[in-house]
């Protein structure tokens, strides 16, 4: 039972260059996250989604897009890369929308 | 729009020590539910706790304690005896029960925990 598994753990891209994010729980959970971590400002939600086959803006989701691939499955894609989405970024699933989330180990991404 | 805030940005104590990690939360809503969140050195986000906003009974789980007072919007956390292993970053959460605000995670800034040997 690996929980919920992000790929990759790292990653330099150049402003411009595109990328997916991907994030994968294997606890059958309905809803899945994706936030984003900088410094002194917790974790912001850049998107959510309730369950398979729907998806909703968080916060801060302007320069993202996300696929809810199936049930497991919840990516987030950087079209065109900007410095300001030098982050650390955490994906993170939840039985339902009101419980408690369980956190992957996160992406640190730098863009230069 | 809720917001939360966690107004001690680090705290620093010697082991053995007791601390109260401090939150307060702003809602119009009458139905939501409080988080604490433990990040470790490493990285990952530890879940520690879930109150709803209809039961205020303290809770105790070994060291650690959580003091839910909705009078005062406060879900405050305390660290009995508190060890080096505790040294992390400690966040608060709020999530809104209703309408827009459903299902969407608002997080305090977080508190620097360091615990000296």
């Amino acid at each position: 039972n690996a929980g919920v598994t992000q790929t990759p753990k790292f990653q330099v891209l150049k402003t411009g260059q595109s990328m997916t994010l991907q994030c994968a729980q294997d606890m059958n959970h309905n809803s899945m996250y994706w936030y984003r971590q900088d410094p002194g400002m917790g974790l912001r939600l850049i998107y959510y989604s309730a369950s398979e086959g729907t998806t909703d803006k968080g916060e801060v989701p302007n320069g993202y897009n996300v696929s809810r691939l199936n049930k497991r499955e919840f990516s987030l894609r950087l079209e065109s890369a900007a410095p300001s989405q030098t982050s650390v970024y955490f994906c993170a699933s939840s039985e339902l929308s009101a419980y408690e989330q369980y956190f992957g180990p996160g992406t640190r991404l730098t863009v230069t | 729009a809720q917001k939360v805030t966690q107004a001690q940005t680090e705290i620093s104590v010697v082991e053995k020590e007791d601390v109260t990690l401090d939150c307060v939360y702003e809602t119009r809503d009458t139905t939501y539910y409080l988080f604490w969140y433990k990040q470790p050195p490493s990285g990952e986000l530890v879940f520690l706790i879930r109150r709803n906003s209809f039961d205020e009974q303290n809770e105790i789980s070994g060291r650690y304690s959580w003091n839910f007072q909705k009078s005062t919007s406060s879900f405050n956390f305390t660290i009995t005896a508190s060890q080096v292993v505790d040294s992390a970053v400690y966040f608060c959460a709020f999530l809104g029960a209703g309408g827009t605000s459903y299902g969407k995670l608002t997080f305090g800034q977080g508190t620097i925990l360091t615990v000296h040997p």
